[in-house]
C-alpha cells in the first residue's frame, strides 16, 4: 500500500521560501498512473489545492498561488517537492501531499494522502 | 473556478440517526466528477466517495453519495461514534480543483 510522507522546516520567516518534500513509498512515482499534488489547510479552516505535477514534468497550479509556486519531481528518490516563495502569515497551514489516479481521459480524486506537516510563517 | 457550497455548516445528531449533507456547485460538475472526504481531528482527509456515487476501497455501504450537475448529497446511515467528523466535497472535473468549506457532523 502506498504511503506518502511530508518533510521540511516547520518554521519559515516572512518573505522567505517554504520548501517541502513528499516521499512516496510502496509505489513508484515513475509508474505514470498518478498525478502528485500539494494541498494545504489553515488551522480550523478548509482545504485548498495548491497544484500538481505529472511524471512528464507537466504542472498545473491554483491561479491564486501560481505566481509563487514551484512543484518538481525527483524520480531517483521517489519524491516530489513544493516551493512557495514570498511567504506571509497567511501561508501558515498544514501542508499535505496527495495522489490522484489518472486515465487517458481524466484525473481522479485524491485517493492517498500524507499525514500532513504544519508550517508556521513567523519571524 | 467552480465554487462548492456545503450545507449545513454543522449537523448535530445522535448515534443511530441518519445524516444528510449537501454540496452545491456554482456550475455543472463535469461527468459527475465529485468526491466526498471524511476528516477527523489531527488526520488527513480520507476518500469516501468518487464519481458522485461510487464508494472508495473499504468504505462501508452506510455511506451513500448521489446527485449530478450542480447538486450532490452524501448520506450517512446509522451514525456511529467514529462517523462524527468533518466532511468535504471536492470537484475534479476542472482546474483548479476545489473543495467545499466542509460540514461538521457532531454528537448531539
Amino acid at each position: 500500500q502506498v504511503q506518502l510522507q511530508e518533510s521540511g522546516p516547520g518554521l519559515v520567516k516572512p518573505s522567505e521560501t517554504l520548501s517541502l518534500t513528499c516521499t512516496v513509498s510502496g509505489g513508484s512515482i515513475s509508474s505514470g498512473s498518478y498525478y502528485w499534488s500539494w494541498i494545504r489547510q489553515p488551522a480550523g479552516k478548509g482545504l485548498e489545492w495548491i497544484g500538481r505535477i505529472y511524471l512528464s514534468g507537466s504542472t498545473d497550479f491554483n491561479p491564486s498561488l501560481k505566481s509563487r509556486v514551484t512543484i518538481s519531481l525527483d524520480t531517483s528518490k521517489n519524491q516530489f517537492s513544493l516551493k512557495l516563495s514570498s511567504v506571509t502569515a497567511a501561508d501558515t497551514a498544514v501542508y499535505y501531499c496527495a495522489r490522484a489516479g489518472t486515465t487517458v481521459t481524466y484525473v481522479g480524486p485524491f485517493d492517498s494522502w500524507g499525514q500532513g506537516t504544519l508550517v508556521t510563517v513567523s519571524s | 473556478e467552480i465554487v462548492l457550497t456545503q450545507s449545513p455548516g454543522t449537523l448535530s445528531l445522535s448515534p443511530g440517526e441518519r445524516a444528510t449533507l449537501s454540496c452545491r456547485a456554482s456550475q455543472s460538475v463535469s461527468s459527475s466528477f465529485l468526491a466526498w472526504y471524511q476528516q477527523k481531528p489531527g488526520q488527513a482527509p480520507r476518500l469516501l466517495i468518487y464519481g458522485a456515487s461510487s464508494r472508495a476501497t473499504a468504505i462501508p455501504d452506510k455511506f451513500t453519495g448521489s446527485g449530478s450537475g450542480t447538486d450532490f448529497t452524501l448520506t450517512i446511515n446509522r451514525l456511529e461514534p467514529e462517523d462524527f467528523a468533518v466532511y468535504y466535497c471536492q470537484q475534479y472535473g476542472s482546474s483548479p480543483r476545489t473543495f467545499g468549506q466542509g460540514t461538521k457532523v457532531e454528537i448531539k
